[in-house]
């Protein structure tokens, strides 16, 4: 089946700092999405991305299908400490009736 | 809108028990549902898709007499996993999808452990 390779594993950044992650893939997807998951809950729908070139934002966070539809990054600017959590990224085919394969995520850690 | 509930959030139970969780759409139709497993540090797996009034499709390698999937109505699915061992203790994870909005939405999670 499909696999995302979605880097870095973790991140260690400083309050204020912006923050980069990216997953990709060696087959193509039709949906990209980002998910942020907090411990103990379930994932929380972030950004969804439809299109190749996609760049879509929610207030600090933006996020882009890559023109590939291999890949997709996710960047958060100006961190806070709410910001800590699991990111993950899924992705879909159309003709996959929905099922999302999700990559390993990316722990997030913000100091003050 | 788009709330998934998840009941219970936490279970402990014996070994060679049987434990059902449920996952419900409050506010919108589901058709269909999605059961994920999730083990500590670890990402999200896809078990099984669960569909309103037929039967669920079990991933590759997920044993369908062990995970019994009920989805009887348009806004409930059951996961009741059957006979549990420790090695079933894991955080299960249900979504489902509101045609009116984008993505999916997930339940709050179920940590189930085996004793």
């Amino acid at each position: 089946g499909q696999q995302l390779n979605q880097s870095p594993q973790s991140m260690f950044i400083q309050e204020g700092e912006d923050v980069s992650m990216n997953c990709t893939s060696s087959s193509i997807f039709n949906t990209w999405l980002w998910y942020k998951q907090d411990p103990g809950e379930g994932p929380v729908l972030l950004i969804a991305l439809y299109k190749a070139g996609e760049l879509t934002s929610n207030g600090r966070l933006t996020a882009q299908f890559g023109i590939t539809r291999k890949d997709s990054f996710l960047n958060i600017s100006a961190s806070i400490p709410s910001d800590v959590g699991i990111y993950f990224c899924a992705g879909q085919l159309r003709t996959n009736a929905g099922k999302s394969t999700f990559g390993d995520g990316t722990t997030l850690t913000v100091k003050p | 809108g788009a709330v998934v509930s998840q009941h219970p959030s936490r279970v402990i139970c014996k070994s060679g028990t049987s434990v059902k969780i449920e996952c419900r759409s409050l506010d919108f139709q589901a058709t269909t549902m999605f059961w994920y497993r999730q083990f500590p540090k670890q990402s999200l797996m896809l078990m099984a898709t669960s569909n309103e009034g037929s039967k669920a499709t079990y991933e590759q390698g997920v044993e369908k007499d062990k995970f019994l999937i009920n989805h009887a109505s348009l806004t409930l699915s059951t996961l009741t996993v059957t006979s549990a061992h420790p090695e079933d203790s894991s955080f299960y994870i249900c979504s489902a999808r509101d045609s009116a909005r984008l993505g999916y939405t997930f339940g709050s999670g179920t940590r189930l452990t085996v004793v």
